[in-house]
């Protein structure tokens, strides 16, 4: 199992410019989320899907897109991007029930300049 | 109200020594879960213990307990005979509501303490 794989590691993009993050996973999770990590900070939540064609907001929606189409995939999509959007992205899954322990994707580093 | 609150922002620990990080929450749930991650240098985020707020005891995972004190809304993470590799940071995340409920799973993270074990 690969488990949580992100696309790309590192990008910089221009102020005004759009993107997508990607995100799959491949553990049959039904539940996948986006966070944001900015520096010396904790996660904060951006969007969450519990499941196919379903997703929801989260603490910091604004400036992001999201959609869910399959189980495994989970795209994030910039639009319009922002210096405030600097930082670090990590795509989550996990089983609905259980703990619900959230398994991380290696992060995506973006610098809007 | 911060949800969850990490009020070390750094530790210093000799090796092989045992070290607390703190962590105090805040919620009306009774039911809910409070889960520890690592974040090392590399950057990726490991789970390492969980403890529901209905578990009697606390939770132990090799050389990491919890120490879940529910009326003072605390759940400090223990590191027994740190080892230089637990260098890192370390976050207390909470989940409102039982696992598998409407919450979806959601956590809500702290600001992170970072660990720097000497040798």
């Amino acid at each position: 199992n690969a488990g949580v794989t992100q696309t790309p590691k590192f990008r910089i993009l221009k102020i005004g410019q759009s993107m997508t993050l990607q995100c799959a996973q491949d553990m049959n999770h039904n539940y996948m989320y986006w966070y944001r990590q900015d520096p010396g900070m904790g996660l904060k939540l951006i969007y969450y899907s519990v499941g196919a064609g379903i997703t929801d907001k989260g603490e910091v929606p604004n400036g992001y897109n999201v959609s869910r189409s399959t189980t495994e995939d989970f795209p994030l999509r910039l639009e319009l991007a922002a210096p405030s959007q600097t930082s670090v992205y990590f795509c989550a899954s996990s089983f609905g029930t259980g703990l619900g322990e959230q398994y991380f994707g290696p992060g995506t580093r973006l610098t809007v300049t | 109200a911060q949800k969850i609150t990490q009020t070390q922002p750094g530790m210093f620990v000799q090796e092989k020594e045992a070290v607390t990080l703190d962590c105090t929450y805040d919620t009306s749930d009774q039911s809910y879960g409070l889960f520890w991650y690592k974040q090392p240098s590399s950057g990726e985020m490991i789970f390492l213990i969980y403890q529901g707020s209905y578990d009697e005891q606390n939770a132990t995972e090799g050389r990491y307990s919890l120490n879940f004190q529910k009326a003072r809304k605390s759940a400090n993470l223990v590191i027994s005979a740190s080892q230089l590799g637990d260098s890192a940071m370390y976050f207390c995340a909470m989940r409102e509501g039982p696992a598998g409920g409407t919450s979806y799973g959601k956590l809500t993270f702290g600001q992170g303490t970072i660990l720097t074990v000497h040798p």
